[in-house]
């Protein structure tokens, strides 16, 4: 079965200071690759995904994220946060079938 | 919130009693799915389903059925509720072809 591990339970940073929160998931098969975001009491937003192509995805709100298939990383990165950023993080997986399997979340937390 | 509700959005109940969350969709997407979220843990999928009638188990089913009479519903049921199922339930739907996933505002049930 697959899993996915978010390195980091919470990551705080100051505002407009560069950020990556990281992935890394276990199937070595071809994957899809997706990261969410929710913010407090909503339901989660898509930020990006990877399907194939080219290894570097750039997504909504100036995030973006590389798909490392030798480390079997997707990590999340941005070059500087706003205090709106500030919510919890999913990275997901899929082994190009219909269901995803989900990180435990990185909280964000960007500080004045 | 790509066209999905979900009802109720807060709920409050006794151990033991039987408790029904709907979601509905206008967006007429093949797949629909039920996670629910806990800290620490993501989203886990309780069910999904794949079309009408067509449903399947996730990773955490055990005390959650699920029907899907029409496209647009998709309904999950905790037979006897226990305290353990207190959560914040998920919606999702999916159109089969671009593998993502479009999340409801979410359910958040408390079992007393």
């Amino acid at each position: 079965a697959q899993s996915v591990t978010q390195l980091d339970s919470q990551v705080p940073v100051f505002e407009e200071a560069p950020v990556e929160l990281r992935c890394n998931y276990s199937s070595s098969v071809s994957v899809y690759l997706f990261w969410y975001v929710q913010y407090p009491n909503q339901g989660l937003q898509l930020l990006l995904k990877y399907l194939s192509g080219s290894t570097l995805v750039k997504g909504i709100n100036g995030f973006e994220a590389e798909f490392n298939k030798s480390q079997t990383s997707f990590h999340l990165r941005k070059p500087s946060v706003h205090i709106s950023d500030t919510a919890e993080y999913f990275c997901a997986v899929s082994d190009r079938g219909n269901k995803l399997v989900f990180g435990a979340g990185t909280i964000l937390r960007v500080k004045s | 919130d790509a066209g999905i509700t979900q009802s109720p959005r807060h709920k409050v109940t006794e151990t033991g009693t039987p408790v029904t969350l709907r979601c509905h969709q206008t967006e007429n997407h093949r797949y629909m799915y039920w996670y629910r979220q806990d800290p620490g843990h993501g989203l886990r999928l309780i069910h999904y389903s794949y079309g009408v009638k067509d449903t399947d188990k996730g990773e955490v089913s055990d005390g959650y059925s699920v029907s899907r009479s029409k496209t647009e519903d998709f309904l999950l049921t905790l037979e006897s509720a226990t305290s353990s199922q207190t959560s914040v339930y998920f919606c999702a739907i999916g159109s089969g072809t671009d593998y993502e996933q479009y999340f409801g505002p979410g359910t958040r049930l408390t079992v007393t």
